[in-house]
């Protein structure tokens, strides 16, 4: 049973590009979370996905990030016209759809993104 | 507004020795605990959890002890090993606006001297 898959591990970005960061949940896990840790801090809460559903967003800067998790396919992170303060890793977990496990996230190994 | 804080950065301790780790929290909403393990490169791993319904959970050389009243918890792992040189975070879980959320500590560097 794989793990929880992001892609690409490593992400080089200008400023002013745009960053798109993958994430596959873990066989049977339909609830996908994506968190950023800046160097040297905790991780950060950014948004909480279902299928097709984005359940919370209260995390995410409310300009140039957005997030999906489509029927098909993984979910993907997006973040336009990059900065440098948004050089961080971004790691994504996936969890159960049972009710009152959904704080059993397991995460994969993360996305780091550097904005030159 | 940190709910939940780590507040030691780093922890040494000798091989064969006990590690303690602590971790504070301020919201009293939050059901469940939680401690992930990361290595460099890698992504948080789960180690052991405790409800809040409770007050230790044992899990091989990993104890995790709950102390509701003082909003408080510490990992505890004994003997201490090499391979347990990692950051561990702490982090809560709440049922929020309908989404069962988790907040992290800041982390803390546990290195292992031999």
């Amino acid at each position: 049973n794989a793990g929880v898959m992001q892609n690409p591990r490593h992400l080089v970005r200008r400023r002013g590009q745009e960053a798109r960061l993958r994430c596959s949940p873990m066989k049977g896990h339909s609830h996908v979370y994506w968190y950023r840790q800046l160097p040297e801090e905790g991780l950060k809460f950014m948004v909480y996905l279902q299928k097709e559903n984005i359940i919370d967003e209260s995390g995410m800067p409310k300009e140039r990030f957005s997030a999906e998790f489509p029927k098909e396919g993984p979910s993907i992170l997006r973040i336009q016209q990059v900065v440098r303060g948004d050089s961080a890793a971004y790691f994504c977990a996936s969890s159960p759809a049972v009710p009152g496990l959904a704080y059993e996230q397991y995460f994969g190994p993360g996305t780091r993104l550097t904005v030159t | 507004d940190q709910q939940v804080k780590q507040n030691s950065p780093s922890l040494s301790v000798q091989e064969g020795r006990i590690s303690i780790l602590n971790c504070d929290y301020t919201n009293s909403m939050f059901d469940y605990f939680l401690w992930y393990k990361k290595y460099p490169a890698e992504g948080p791993t789960f180690l052991i959890s405790i409800s809040s319904i409770k007050d230790k959970n044992e899990d091989g050389r990993f104890t995790v002890f709950l102390n509701k009243s003082a909003k408080h918890l510490s990992l505890h792992i004994v003997p201490s090993q090499p391979g347990d040189s990692a950051v561990y975070f702490c982090a809560a879980s709440a049922l929020i606006q309908g989404a069962q959320k988790l907040v992290f500590g800041q982390g803390t560097r546990l290195t292992i001297n031999p």
